[in-house]
Formats: structure tokens, sequence, C-alpha cells
């Protein structure tokens, strides 16, 4: 059971590049969110999904896309970064089913030239 | 709209010197609050839930307590590993999918 994984760790991009993070639970989770987190400020909410074919969009979703087509995946798409991405994204899990604990993966840190 | 704000932003301990970390919200329709621990360049990890005005938990060292308005992380004779940064969360709204998170407290203990 590995929990949340998130891949890469680290990512440099140039401003106008595209890339996705990629994101994948194996307890069956139903709820899927993507959050950054930024010096200074809580984890702010990009991207949630509560099951496989639907998303929605939380707090700060502009420059970003995701799609869930598996209950385990929940990739997040850059589509054209810009230097105000660079971030800490941290990608979480949670159980419908009566649960309200998330679980968070380790991170990707981006940075964006 | 929903707010969650933590106090302070940071706090040096001794070791064995006792204190509390505040976090005051403001949201509507609560759902629960969350208490998180996070490690330098590690996830948030989940520490407690509370769900009611009165509600009280404990693990090791650590007890968190929830008012109307706000709540507190109780840390009772820190240890140096409990060094890191505590992060509060709100969930609010119908389905409570939302989770709205505080700036979060650094907190040192020193040996």
């Amino acid at each position: 059971n590995a929990g949340v994984t998130q891949t890469p760790k680290f990512q440099v991009l140039k401003t106008g590049q595209s890339m996705t993070l990629q994101c994948a639970q194996d307890m069956n989770h139903e709820y899927m969110s993507w959050y950054r987190q930024d010096p200074g400020m809580g984890l702010r909410l990009i991207h949630y999904s509560v099951g496989a074919g639907i998303t929605d969009q939380g707090e700060v979703p502009n420059g970003y896309n995701v799609s869930r087509s598996t209950t385990e995946d929940f990739p997040l798409r850059l589509l054209s970064a810009a230097p105000s991405q660079t971030s800490v994204y941290f990608c979480a899990s949670r159980d419908t089913g009566g649960g309200d604990t998330q679980y968070f993966g380790p991170g990707t840190r981006l940075t964006v030239l | 709209e929903d707010q969650v704000t933590q106090s302070p932003e940071a706090l040096r301990l001794q070791e064995g010197e006792s204190s509390s970390l505040n976090c005051s919200y403001t949201v509507s329709g609560l759902r629960g609050l969350f208490w998180y621990r996070q490690d330098p360049g590690k996830g948030p990890e989940f520490l407690f839930t509370l769900y009611s005005a009165g509600e009280e938990k404990e693990k090791e060292r650590l007890k968190a307590t929830l008012t109307k308005k706000e709540s507190f992380l109780h840390i009772t004779a820190p240890k140096p590993e409990d060094s890191a940064t505590y992060l509060c969360a709100v969930q609010a709204g119908t389905g409570g999918f939302k989770t709205i998170f505080g700036a979060g407290t650094r907190l040192f203990v020193k040996a």
C-alpha cells in the first residue's frame, strides 16, 4: 500500500512550456484534489474530483487542467507555464464514504524560469 | 468569505515548555476542522479531526480543542522531534469538498 504517489519530485520549466504532474493513489478513494503551497500562504485548492469522469474547479484553477479517467489517477496539466506557477504542488485523496481524512502525496517542487 | 487564520506564525520553545497554537476560522456551515503536521520537504500528515464545539482529541503530547470560532492545538512538554509546521484546515459547505487551509505555525523546539 503506497498511499498517494507523485512524480516528478522536482521539475524546472521555461516560460511557455507545458507539462503534466502525475498523481496516483492505491486506496480506492473517490475524492482527489490538487493544491499548491506558496511561502506564507496556506495550501490552496486548484482542482478536485469526486470520482472518475467528474472534476471541478477550486480556488486557483487558472492555467491548470485536470481529467479523471480512472479512480487511481488524477494528473494535473500546466498548459503554458508561467513564473507565477512556481510552487510546491500536493496531490491528496480522501474516502468520501464516511472518512474525512485527506492523505497527501510527497509533493512536486516546480520552478518556472 | 471563508477564512482560516493561524497564530503565531512561528513559535520557539525550549524542550518541556508547554504552549498552544491558535486557529481561528470564519466559515459558513462548518463540517469539520483538521490539524496536520508538515515536516520540511514532505506532504502534510493528518493529526486530528474535530466536528463540533466542545470536542477534544489527544495524541501523545498533542491535544486539539474546538470552539465555535477557533481551535487550539496544545503541546505539552514538547520534544525536539515535535518541531514542524502545524496546519489547520476547515471543511465547509454542502458536500464538504472544499478544504480551506491556514498558513500554518512553524514550531521550533530546542533541546
